[in-house]
């Protein structure tokens, strides 16, 4: 079936670790997304990739990191530098073109990170 | 930032009613999309509208584009429970490079 997958569905994290969320897509999308999403709250950009071997800063990239070497994969990193980690990650991808043609996101079901 | 802020943030109605909230914007827009997300889960798509769109129908959806005033309204008609949902409005900006922003979000209870 395709779609996007995100793992571990929870995770723990002592204080001072770096801890890796996956996220895989098999849609042949070319944009990927990592959003956060704190209780109540809307969605805040963390990361964003258009294109393989590159992507750009969202709205709160500070303590997190992420990499694209591959079209399906987009794993984000939150390190020690993130000071409240606690929350709930959204990764989501598209077919993009040039602007006006961008399409819908799909989104995976989530990983909720506590910082224990 | 958030580029889109969703009113109500929060909204419950008896069921069969209609639910409407609505979505202000600060940018100018290619297209503005309606997500659902159920409690704990990732969100789902409902629609999309193109700048140069007005309104657009999807089922009981009908949404709504005003980019003089920078605002969408989407209209849920004859509500079900099923509905019950947090719904959230995404922009993309003119000269975004495929960013993609989402708004604070309603609450949606449907009261049976």
């Amino acid at each position: 079936d395709g779609g996007i997958t995100q793992s571990p569905k929870y995770l723990f994290r002592k204080e001072g670790q770096n801890v890796t969320l996956s996220c895989e897509q098999n849609l042949n999308h070319d944009a990927m997304y990592w959003y956060r999403q704190d209780p109540g709250q809307g969605l805040r950009l963390i990361y964003y990739s258009q294109i393989v071997n590159d992507f750009q800063k969202g709205d709160i990239a500070e303590g997190y990191s992420v990499s694209r070497e591959k079209k399906e994969s987009f794993p984000l990193t939150v390190t020690s530098a993130q000071k409240n980690p606690t929350a709930f990650y959204l990764c989501a991808s598209r077919r993009t073109g040039q602007g006006s043609m961008n399409t819908e996101a799909f989104f995976g079901q989530g990983t909720r990170l506590t910082v224990v | 930032s958030q580029q889109g802020e969703e009113d109500p943030q929060a909204l419950s109605i008896q069921e069969g009613e209609n639910a409407t909230m609505n979505c202000s914007y600060k940018t100018s827009i290619n297209n503005l999309q309606w997500y659902r997300q159920n409690s704990g889960r990732g969100l789902v798509h409902l629609i999309l509208i193109r700048s140069n769109e007005r309104e657009k129908h999807s089922g009981r959806l009908r949404v709504t584009l005003d980019t003089s005033k920078k605002s969408s309204s989407l209209l849920i008609t004859a509500s079900r429970a099923a509905d019950t949902a947090s719904y959230f409005c995404a922009t993309d900006r003119v000269f975004g490079n495929e960013k993609l922003t989402f708004g604070t979000g309603t609450r949606l209870t449907i009261i049976p």
